[in-house]
């Protein structure tokens, strides 16, 4: 199946400054991504969608000027979390649509565990 | 809003039973549905994707069903092992290529 890769897989940084997350769909192209987020305990929830060449759509509650989202390539989506802190503790999943034969399936990638001290 | 509701939230059976997993969601309008499994601290791995025109998809000793009218959709595992122990997230997705609505999740821990 297809391969979903993020980097990193485990960050820690210190409160106020900014970590960026990639994304990439490693044998497929992907016109969508999506970003999600998932608290201890909790489901994922989602944080926005990524489609390549334009502007995210954030979900309700998200703020876009904290989590900056980039899709320049069809391979390719980051999420930079800007000026971090301890609450913004979290898994953050991506996921990247393969749209090839016509059968829209969503493949995830490992997660990112970001800790802000 | 779409709305998963997973039940239990939590079970742990003796190795070898066969068991059932729950599924519900409010709105019936659903594109398709999918099982996943995640392990602690890692991403998901998915099991069964079902379209909205199926009734079932079966993998190993995984079973997947789904009865949209009602809103529900059940994953059965036959024969369980430890190794199945881990968290099963069921979604559902509500366009092609849209976004996954989650539920949260059933533990499952099957003893040795």
């Amino acid at each position: 199946g297809a391969v979903v890769s993020q980097h990193p897989s485990r960050v820690i940084c210190k409160s106020g400054t900014s970590v960026k997350i990639e994304c990439r769909s490693l044998d497929f192209q992907a016109t969508t991504m999506f970003w999600y987020r998932q608290f201890p305990k909790q489901s994922l929830m989602l944080m926005a969608t990524s489609n390549e060449g334009s502007k995210a759509t954030y979900e309700q509650g998200v703020e876009k000027d904290k989590f900056l989202i980039n899709h320049a390539s069809l391979t390719l989506s980051t999420l930079t979390v800007t000026s971090a802190h301890p609450e913004d503790s979290s898994f953050y999943i991506c996921s990247a649509r393969d749209s090839a034969g016509g059968l829209e399936t969503q493949y995830f990638g490992p997660g990112t565990r970001l800790l802000v001290l | 809003k779409q709305e998963v509701t997973q039940i239990p939230a939590a079970l742990s059976v003796p190795e070898g039973e066969n068991l059932v997993l729950n599924c519900s969601f409010t709105d019936s309008a659903i594109y398709n549905l999918q099982w996943f499994r995640q392990d602690p601290g890692k991403g998901l791995t998915s099991l069964l994707l079902i379209q909205s025109s199926q009734r079932e998809q079966t993998s190993g000793r995984l079973n997947a069903s789904l009865d949209k009218s009602s809103g529900r959709s059940t994953l059965y595992i036959a024969a369980s092992q430890p190794g199945d122990s881990a968290t099963y997230l069921c979604a559902v997705g509500e366009t092609s290529g849209s976004r996954l609505t989650f539920g949260e999740g059933t533990q499952l821990t099957v003893n040795p």
